[in-house]
């Protein structure tokens, strides 16, 4: 069975980033895609983007083209989700969820980790 | 990359069934057969409840069961239980894309 367990809850002032970390144990990154997942307060899940194993490559959500970066440490088994350009609006809860190599769902989530924008 | 369509809200008493539709389009529900379901508690993490259409992960409720026809998926509840209030996501597959639905929330009358 994955555990996930994500970073402690993040204020920040707008115009400023944010990294999210997703610490893995029970399997190896490799052996998962790692995708993100916010909510924002009140509102629905939100599909930010993760790692395609048929293409290879992350595929991030067009809204969030350009502002957010997801990279992996293998070694530590801990993906990370940085958000930059933070706004307002991107005040929410993000979750991180793996998807493993030939399934289309998300299993497992992590905890999630409170983002608050404001100045 | 637009979000699938739910009820807002939907509600029985206890022992009914209830059904929540999903509707997207042929690039997404209607073009894979990878629409899974979530339940999410006040407070909580999303918990699957339903993938690949209709199957069911090792200890969710048969109660619980889905189906799709064209471009709509439906989440079923049978014998409404109190704990079955709650939050129910849709999400299918679109192509290395993901997609969710904007949510219904179950209330147990």
């Amino acid at each position: 069975q994955v555990q996930l367990v994500q970073s402690g809850a993040e204020v920040k002032k707008p115009g400023a980033s944010v990294k999210v970390s997703c610490k893995v144990s029970g399997y190896t990154l490799t052996e998962l895609s790692m995708h993100w997942v916010r909510q924002a307060p009140g509102k629905g899940l939100e599909w930010m983007g993760g790692f395609d194993p048929e293409d290879g490559e992350t595929i991030y959500a067009q809204k969030f083209q350009g502002r957010v970066t997801m990279t992996e440490d293998t070694s530590t088994d801990t993906a990370y989700m940085e958000l930059s350009s933070l706004r307002s609006e991107d005040t929410a809860v993000y979750y991180c969820a793996p998807r493993w190599g030939g399934s289309y769902q998300f299993d497992y989530w992590g905890q999630g980790t409170l983002v608050t924008v404001s100045s | 990359q637009s979000a699938l369509t739910q009820p807002r809200s939907v509600s029985g008493s206890p022992g009914q069934s209830v059904t929540i539709s999903c509707t997207g389009t042929s690039s997404d529900v209607g073009g894979y057969n990878y629409v899974s379901w979530y339940q999410q508690h006040p407070g909580k993490a999303p918990k699957l409840m339903i993938y690949d259409v209709s199957k069911r992960p090792s200890g969710v409720p048969d109660r619980f069961s889905g189906s799709k026809s064209g471009n709509t998926a439906s989440l079923t509840i049978s014998g409404l239980q109190a704990e079955d209030e709650a939050d129910y996501y849709c999400c299918s597959y679109a192509g290395s894309y993901m997609v969710f639905g904007g949510g219904t929330k179950l209330t147990v009358l």
